[in-house]
């Protein structure tokens, strides 16, 4: 199973609006609602931020939202806080009952 | 309040294996999925694969077949995954999470396993 597609790097400024894209096949993203998104401080463990594509847990912020469109799923991080400083990494269900994570994407709050 | 608490560091020679093991509170033991996510050194995440508490089914990524074991103890609320043959390459953070809905809402603190001759 190859590894979802994800930009290494995204960047932008404090209160700016950023997305990072996670593109994968009909065989996993494409053909499956269980989408996922995790936010990794360094030396931290990931933390969930995104589920089922567009669902937040509780006490994760609004300025976080998912959406997909066919086999590209999106995480988009409104109003840019310096804390949002992190690697984001996606992770998707497959055809084969495995589950596959995004090579990550350091977003760097400039 | 819920928490994954992991063993240890590791340091193992090439050829040998690691058990790590993951204790679970906070919660009823058996309710959900765990899986196994490792990371090497500067690397992203590798999902490793699965295990169902309830009855100990597993499913782990063809990457790993045949080396990789998880395993659980209900009476304890721990789940164990072993690795065998170790290499340079499998140096790496090991992680345990929870799955109660198709995604990893917890995690443990992760596991140092350095492979060194």
């Amino acid at each position: 199973q190859s590894a979802l597609t994800q930009p290494a790097s995204v960047s932008g400024s404090p209160g700016q609006s950023i997305t990072i894209s996670c593109t994968g096949t009909t065989y996993d993203v494409g053909g499956y609602n269980h989408v996922s998104w995790y936010q990794q401080h360094p030396g931290k463990a990931p933390k969930l931020i995104i589920y089922g594509v567009n669902k937040r847990p509780s006490g994760v912020s609004n300025r976080f939202s998912g959406s997909k469109s066919a086999n590209t799923a999106s995480l988009t991080i409104s109003g840019l806080q310096a804390e949002d400083e992190a690697d984001y990494y996606c992770n998707s269900y497959t055809l084969q009952s495995d589950w596959v994570f995004g090579g990550g994407t350091k977003l760097t709050v400039l | 309040q819920v928490h994954l608490v992991q063993s240890g560091a590791e340091a193992k020679k090439p050829g040998a294996s690691v058990k790590v093991s993951c204790k679970a509170s906070g919660y009823p033991f058996s309710s959900y999925f765990f899986h196994w996510v490792r990371q090497a050194p500067g690397q992203g995440l590798e999902w490793m694969g699965m295990l169902n508490p309830t009855g100990g089914r597993t499913k782990y990524a063809q990457k790993f077949q045949g080396r990789v074991t998880m395993t659980r103890d209900t009476s304890a609320s721990t789940v164990y995954m072993e690795l065998t043959s170790l290499t340079l390459e499998d140096t790496a953070v090991y992680y345990c999470a929870r799955d109660p809905i198709e995604a990893f809402d917890v995690w443990g603190q992760g596991t140092m396993v350095t492979v060194s001759s």
